[in-house]
Order: C-alpha cells, then structure tokens, then sequence
C-alpha cells in the first residue's frame, strides 16, 4: 500500500460547474503532482506543488488550479467544467529531488454531462 | 516539446514467448526514461527507471540515445505480465513526467 489516496473515487458533475478533488499524501512527502487521463491516453500533467507552492505547470488553462496545504494534503479545483473534462485525475507524491519514487493513487473518476 | 510514442496500442504474446514493448522519445537535453506498470485493479506503480539500470519482474530496458528509445524486454512472458504498460520521461532531476499513450500487454497462456 502506497499511502497516497484520493477522494472521491467517483463522481459526475453538470456542465459549468466547478468541482474539488482531494489527496492526501504518503507520511513525509512533501511534492505532490496531479495528472489528467482521458480513456486511452496516457497521464497527462497538470501541475506539481512543492511545500505547498506551485512548482510547474502543464498546458492546461487556469480554471484547473490547486492547493497544497501544510500537512502536504492537496486539492485539485476545476472550474467551469466542460465536457472535455471528463477523465481519471491522479494525485501522485513523492520526497521530492531526484531519484526517489512517485506514488500514484488510485485516481478520482470524474464524468461531466 | 517533449514526446514519448508507444506505437503498439495492444500487444498479445504466448506465455513463455520474448517480449518487447517500445518506446520512442523526443527530448532537447538529458531525459530520465521511466517504464510505469498498471495491473488490473491497481494504481499506476514504478516498474523501472533507466537511471537504476536493475532488472525488475525479469523486465530490463535499455537506454538507446542514438535511436532515442527506451524498449522494454523481458525473455520469458507469464501470465502475471498481463498488465497496462507506459513509458515516461522527465527532466533530470524533477518530477514532471510526460507519459506515452500506453501499451496493454496481453500474455496467452
């Protein structure tokens, strides 16, 4: 067991509204990054947060944002959802710094109709 | 920009059959190359990184950077092996991975 897990594990949303997915993070890590997966494509990244600040982002636009907070726990928000964003959203955690392993959880389902 | 292409979608081989899943990049400098595993009903986990150069499950992956690929082989498949497979890279040093689209990997017993 990894120890990085998410909730909720399912949920549909409506077109427009905004939506909070969270993570808690393995004892001790303080990186934590959030991925997006359509159905049949790889992970696509986010954004990472560093001791709770933004440390890198991917091409996604700003309605997608986050919070990392002092115990390491983190929030992905997305705003103003579109139909596009309907995927699996993993949280993944690590020590930080090169050569340590990153831990995924096992990803929030989100459906937006 | 940073790519990583897994050509074969879906990949099926004979149990005890070689396996070779592979993987091809595009980076502007010196890339860590990863290989992520994903068995029914489980989360995404680290099966190799190239840095490590150890042999994981009997799965092995050599770092070609004249060719820039990163294929994934292992000499005997067993059924256990039946499993989502990607590739992925990132900037030495961080965290940031780009992921292929992935291989599912089918072993026939």
């Amino acid at each position: 067991e990894t120890g990085v897990t998410q909730s909720p594990t399912h949920l549909i949303k409506t077109r427009g509204q905004q939506v909070t997915l969270r993570c808690s993070s393995q004892s001790g890590h303080n990186t934590v990054s959030w991925y997006q997966q359509a159905l049949g494509q790889g992970p696509q990244f986010i954004f990472q947060y560093y001791r709770e600040e933004e440390n890198g982002r991917g091409n996604f636009p700003p309605r997608f944002s986050g919070l990392q907070f002092p115990n390491y726990s983190s929030e992905l928000n997305v705003n103003a959802l579109e139909l596009d964003d309907s995927a699996l959203y993993l949280c993944a955690s690590s020590p930080g710094g090169s050569g340590n392993t990153i831990y995924f959880g096992e990803g929030s389902w989100l459906t937006v109709v | 920009a940073q790519r990583v292409t897994q050509p074969e979608k879906l990949l099926s081989v004979f149990k005890g059959a070689p396996v070779e899943l592979k993987c091809n990049y595009s980076y502007s400098g010196s890339p860590e190359l990863f290989w992520y595993v994903q068995y029914s009903r489980q989360r995404l986990q680290l099966l190799l990184r190239h840095i490590s150069r150890e042999s994981i499950k009997g799965f092995t992956a050599d770092l070609n950077k004249g060719e820039t690929s990163f294929h994934l082989k292992k000499p005997f498949a067993q059924e256990e092996d039946s499993a989502m497979y990607y590739c992925a890279l990132a900037n030495f040093g961080n965290e940031k991975l780009t992921f292929g689209t992935g291989t599912r990997l089918t072993i026939i017993p």
